[in-house]
């Protein structure tokens, strides 16, 4: 079975800093892929960013970065220089070879502060 | 490229009537997700289909709930007799391939059952 935890239900961070949301995932798994999805307050899910377990390097999309620790069982989302428009709940997913679902966590609430 | 289009946005409903959610995934995937999300329980996978077949429906929470996807481009959840407790979002997602694919969201339907 897939576990995704995310420790911290909110967090606030002054506009501009950067920001590290933390995720931990458990699966016997030795494929599988980590996703982190955006959910404004509109409620629609957008998709950041993805790692694959094979990856040698971190994912990196614009402003977006993966900090994956394989060993750590561990890939925090990294969002440099921060804006209000990132105020929203975010989701760090799994998804393993041989069975697609995507299992979620139970998400951050990031606020940004002007 | 429409995306994938969920309808209705919204449903109320009194308890005990039959409700149907309604699904057209984007063309081409050959995914489709079923998921369900509430504050109490967050993200749940209700059931996922591949190439029109049912693969996992453990997420399904009792009889009331069936799922079907008659054709590529559409799916239906339907749950009959509703009840309070089954007041949600419920999201259509689809996704086109292997593991290391993004899954693409529906809008969500919100579901009230009075």
């Amino acid at each position: 079975a897939q576990k995704i935890t995310q420790t911290q239900p909110g967090m606030f961070v002054q506009e501009k800093e950067a920001v590290t949301l933390d995720c931990t995932y458990d699966t016997s798994d030795p494929s599988y892929g980590l996703f982190w999805y955006k959910q404004p307050s509109s409620g629609e899910m957008i998709f950041l960013i993805y790692q694959g377990s094979y990856d040698q390097q971190n994912a990196t999309e614009g402003r977006y970065s993966l900090n994956f620790q394989k060993a750590r069982k561990s890939a925090n989302l990294v969002i440099s220089a921060s804006q209000l428009g990132d105020s929203a709940m975010y989701f760090c997913a799994m998804r393993a070879f041989g069975n697609e679902k995507l299992t979620f966590g139970t998400g951050t609430r990031l606020t940004i502060i002007p | 490229d429409a995306g994938v289009i969920q309808s209705p946005r919204h449903e109320v409903t009194e308890m005990g009537q039959e409700v149907t959610l309604r699904c057209k995934p984007i063309s081409g995937h050959d995914y489709l997700f079923w998921y369900r999300q509430t504050m109490m329980r967050g993200l749940e996978l209700l059931i996922y289909f591949n190439n029109n077949v049912p693969i996992d429906d453990s997420g399904m929470p009792e009889d009331r709930f069936s799922a079907k996807m008659p054709n590529a481009s559409f799916s239906t959840l339907k749950i009959q007799p509703s009840e309070p407790r089954d007041s949600a979002v419920y999201f259509c997602a689809s996704a086109y391939g292997a593991t290391n694919e993004k899954l693409f969201f529906g809008s969500g339907t919100q579901l009230s059952v009075l």
